[in-house]
């Protein structure tokens, strides 16, 4: 069964801060990798997938993720925060032919000024 | 275009109330989902639609009902529901499985979800 792992729950950054929180996975074969995130009281909005091929992925915002299967890892990172980007942030793993996609337990992100 | 239309936005509702929740898409995709949201938690998946026909519950009381009328609607139906209910439930969607040769993607885009009170 794949899962996945979020370890930090809260990540405090100054505005203008680089970023990276992390995201571990569990699975036997190649996971479709994606992070969403979700303003409060809001839906969840896809930042960015990775499928296969290049294993550093670009995604909206600003974002960027890169996968390193020997660590089992799919970290989120962006170089310089802004406070519209305080939010939860969750990672998650689907695989092929499966509609199940499984959630980690989500970070919030706070920015301080 | 990626939008799904979750209403209402807010809903409450007693214990003995019926009420539905309606999600559309009309982005072609062929697999529909509802998740249910409690606070600080990540979304957990209650039921999917694979064209319109249900592949997925995971074993959710039988007080939720869904619906798929058609390929962009999907309605949950509600009955008899208990305060612990009360959550944000999202609706997704999602091309239809992967075919051979295609990273089809199993891509899931959100709406923005109703908040459920139950009193």
């Amino acid at each position: 069964a794949q899962s996945v792992t979020q370890p930090d729950i809260h990540i405090t950054v100054s505005e203008g801060a680089s970023l990276e929180l992390r995201c571990n996975y569990s699975y036997g074969a190649t996971p479709y990798l994606f992070w969403y995130v979700q303003s409060p009281g809001q839906g969840l909005q896809l930042l960015l997938k990775y499928f296969s091929g290049d294993t550093l992925v670009q995604g909206i915002k600003g974002f960027e993720a890169e996968f390193k299967r020997s660590q089992s890892s799919f970290n989120l990172r962006k170089p310089s925060v802004h406070w519209s980007d305080a939010a939860e942030y969750f990672c998650a793993v689907g695989a092929f032919g499966n509609e199940k996609l499984t959630f980690g337990t989500g970070t919030r992100l706070t920015i301080i000024p | 275009d990626t939008e799904v239309t979750q209403t209402p936005k807010h809903l409450v509702m007693g214990m003995t109330n019926k009420k539905s929740l309606k999600c559309e898409q009309h982005m072609g995709h062929r697999a529909m989902y509802w998740y249910k949201q409690k606070a600080k938690k990540p979304p957990e998946l209650m039921f999917v639609y694979s064209y319109e026909k249900l592949s997925i519950n995971e074993s959710v009381p039988s007080r939720f009902s869904p619906e798929c009328p058609n390929s962009s609607l999907l309605n949950l139906h509600l009955h008899a529901l208990q305060p612990e209910d009360s959550a944000l439930y999202l609706c997704a969607s999602s091309q239809d499985r992967e075919t051979s040769g295609t990273l089809a993607k199993n891509i899931q885009y959100f709406g923005a979800g109703t908040r459920l009170s139950v009193l």
